[in-house]
């Protein structure tokens, strides 16, 4: 099981540019959730998808942020334009749907630094 | 609503010391509880869970048993080692139409000194 993974692994990119990164869950798992970690503000959940479709996006910053599921093997978290503050690690986690298994596996993260 | 509180680090510890690391939890329901660590520069793994109240989840050295009387998951580990040292976090999964959303804590770091 090649795990939840994400790319670029880095990003570096200056204010006022498109960013996007990717994700792709471990296979037959139908959650898919978008976190973003700074040492200010901890671990947060930005939106999560059940079978491809958003759930709940009320962690979404603001309007700069889009994600998308097209299908189940991919998700993409956009951000546009960029901002410094918006510099992070995002992580992508995804979950399977089976009675009493909640636990998400998390991806090694995207480490995005906008300048 | 949900929420967690851990206790706050970073907490400072030799080789072979024991390990406790607070968590609390409010919830309505029966939720299940689990413990995530981060190593340096890598994403969250889970390291034990508990899905009902007086369940012990165990790992790698580790144990939380799952306290409804006192809404508590404390992990704890008997004998440290360098290699532990990281940030743990508790979570709890949601309610409702929501159990795969988890709700953690803001995480503990642990650092482990030879």
């Amino acid at each position: 099981d090649a795990g939840v993974i994400q790319s670029p692994r880095h990003e570096v990119t200056e204010m006022g540019q498109e960013v996007t990164l990717r994700c792709k869950p471990i296979s037959g798992h139908d959650y898919l959730f978008w976190y973003r970690q700074t040492m200010m503000r901890g671990l947060e959940l930005l939106i999560y998808f059940n079978n491809n479709v958003p759930i709940d996006d009320s962690g979404m910053p603001e309007d700069r942020f889009s994600a998308k599921m097209p299908n189940a093997s991919f998700s993409t978290l956009k951000i546009q334009p960029s901002e410094p503050r918006d510099s992070a690690v995002y992580f992508c986690a995804s979950s399977p749907t089976l009675a009493g298994v909640y636990e998400q596996y998390f991806g090694p993260g995207t480490r995005l630094t906008v300048t | 609503g949900n929420s967690v509180t851990q206790m706050e680090g970073p907490v400072t510890l030799s080789e072979e010391a024991f390990l406790t690391i607070n968590c609390t939890y409010t919830a309505t329901g029966y939720p299940s509880l689990f413990w995530y660590v981060q190593y340096p520069g890598e994403g969250l793994q889970l390291l034990l869970k508990a899905t009902k109240a007086d369940d012990k989840g165990s790992n790698k050295g580790f144990e939380a048993t799952y306290r409804k009387e006192t809404t508590s998951f404390h992990l704890e580990k008997g004998s440290v080692q360098v290699s532990d040292s990281a940030v743990y976090f508790c979570a709890l999964s949601g309610q409702g139409g929501g159990y795969n959303k988890l709700i953690f804590g803001a995480g503990t770091r642990l650092a482990v000194h030879p």
